[in-house]
């Protein structure tokens, strides 16, 4: 069975350009999560999907950052006129969710390894 | 925000070795509390999902525990192998949200 599939693997891209990164959850998975770890730091949450919707977009750094869920399946995460502090692993994680919110393991991608030049 | 913090930060520990490190947070609201290990070139795996004050999970010669009254968890090695060696990452789950500590890197020497 597929797990969680992120791509790319690797971005190198000059400051200011946008960037879409995208990550393909386990299939029947209703819950979708996108997190970034920047060099010597812990995970950071972004943000959260339940379906194609997000409760909370908090999580996310600056009106820079959208993410978006359609079909209950892929989700993509942009970043639009990158800065170097958005270098970063970006990681996505899945789980199935039912009514009660995060009793449930994540599954994570492999990550995509983001660097701004 | 909600702070989850872990102990220590790092640990060397010989083979047959046995270790545990702490995962601490606040007491109130709590829901979840998961427990990950992160191979380094791999992604993140889950170990345990907690829930329950007095929980205790095993899996091999791993255990955690879960005390949500004064908002604490311990996870256990016994007899450490250097396959073990990994970042331990706790979170904890609240309002929609996870809140990862900044790990446990354990290195278990051959």
């Amino acid at each position: 069975g597929a797990g969680v599939s992120q791509s790319p693997s690797n971005k190198v891209t000059e400051k200011g350009k946008d960037v879409e990164l995208r990550c393909d959850p386990i299939s029947g998975h209703t819950a979708l999560y996108w997190y970034r770890q920047r060099l010597g730091q812990g995970l950071e949450f972004l943000i959260y999907f339940q379906g194609n919707s997000a409760p909370d977009k908090s999580g996310l750094p600056s009106d820079r950052f959208s993410a978006e869920r359609t079909g209950e399946s892929v989700s993509t995460l942009t970043i639009q006129r990158t800065q170097q502090e958005d270098s970063a692993v970006y990681l996505c994680a899945s789980s199935f969710i039912p009514i009660q919110g995060g009793y449930q393991p994540q599954h994570f991608g492999d990550g995509t390894r983001l660097s701004i030049l | 925000i909600l702070n989850v913090e872990q102990s220590p930060q790092s640990l060397h520990v010989q083979e047959g070795d046995s270790t545990n490190f702490t995962c601490s947070f606040p007491s109130s609201n709590f829901y979840a509390l998961h427990w990950y290990r992160w191979e380094t070139a791999k992604s993140p795996e889950a170990l345990f999902v907690m829930t329950l004050n007095g929980d205790e999970k095993k899996k091999g010669r791993i255990s955690a525990t879960l005390n949500t009254k004064e908002g604490y968890s311990y996870l256990y090695i016994k007899g450490s192998q250097p396959e073990d060696s990994a970042t331990y990452l706790c979170a904890v789950y609240n309002f929609n949200k996870f809140y990862f500590g900044s790990g446990t890197k354990l290195n278990v020497k051959p």
